[in-house]
């Protein structure tokens, strides 16, 4: 079964500064697709950047770009230039492109992200 | 707004109850996805549908079903409430069943069970 693993509860960072948060799955398939979503305290879960694993170039989202190491498989998110509206829980998720599981979304644990004035 | 609508924002209920969550996809979205937000389980799927079939399920309790209806809109039916059972429930949809497509999630249904 795939995993996703979140191994970082909780971040902080200042206002203008730039972060990382990481995420690690675990899979046997070649196609699949990465997915980064950030939950604000409303609750409402917001798409905020995709990787298709086939693609080597790694995605970017205005402020938002990620590091996709297939070999490695980890899909880092970098947030660039933060700010305050970044506050919010971020999700990574996984979805593998064929075959039995490719509806659904395999999401990891959650990185609280604080953003300090 | 992702387009995906739900109804109740909120639901109290009492042990042993059934409830009703409703869920309208985006316009031209044939996929529905329901998951469940847990403290304890995070955010687990539950079941899709797609165009009125059940596509796929995944960790969803016996007491619990769901349909999509002629119209595209989803039903979730939580039965037997339990208090475990509290959780946040969202829906999501998208274009297709499966392949290059997103899920734009609704601001879920925040069920609590007492």
């Amino acid at each position: 079964a795939q995993t996703v693993t979140q191994s970082q509860p909780e971040m902080s960072v200042q206002e203008a500064e730039t972060v990382t948060l990481s995420c690690t799955y675990d899979t046997s398939e070649s196609d699949y697709y990465l997915f980064w979503y950030k939950q604000p305290p409303s609750r409402q879960m917001i798409l905020v950047i995709r990787q298709e694993a086939y693609k080597q170039q790694n995605a970017t989202e205005n402020r938002f770009s990620v590091n996709f190491q297939k070999a490695a498989k980890s899909f880092s998110l970098k947030i660039s230039d933060s700010q305050l509206g970044d506050a919010a829980m971020y999700f990574c998720a996984y979805r593998p492109g064929s075959g039995a599981g490719s509806y659904q979304l395999t999401f990891g644990k959650g990185t609280k992200l604080s953003v300090i004035p | 707004d992702s387009g995906v609508t739900q109804t109740p924002k909120h639901l109290i209920t009492a042990t042993g109850q059934r409830v009703t969550l409703r869920c309208s996809p985006r316009s031209g979205d044939l996929s529905v996805y329901w998951y469940q937000q847990s403290l304890d389980q995070g955010l687990q799927f539950l079941i899709h549908y797609y165009n009125g079939e059940e596509r796929a399920k995944g960790n969803i309790l016996e007491r619990f079903s769901a349909q999509q209806f002629p119209d595209l809109h989803s039903e979730l039916n939580l039965s037997s409430l339990e208090l475990g059972d509290s959780a946040l429930y969202f829906c999501a949809s998208s274009k297709r069943d499966r392949g290059h497509n997103e899920q734009f999630f609704g601001p879920g249904t925040r069920l609590t069970v007492l």
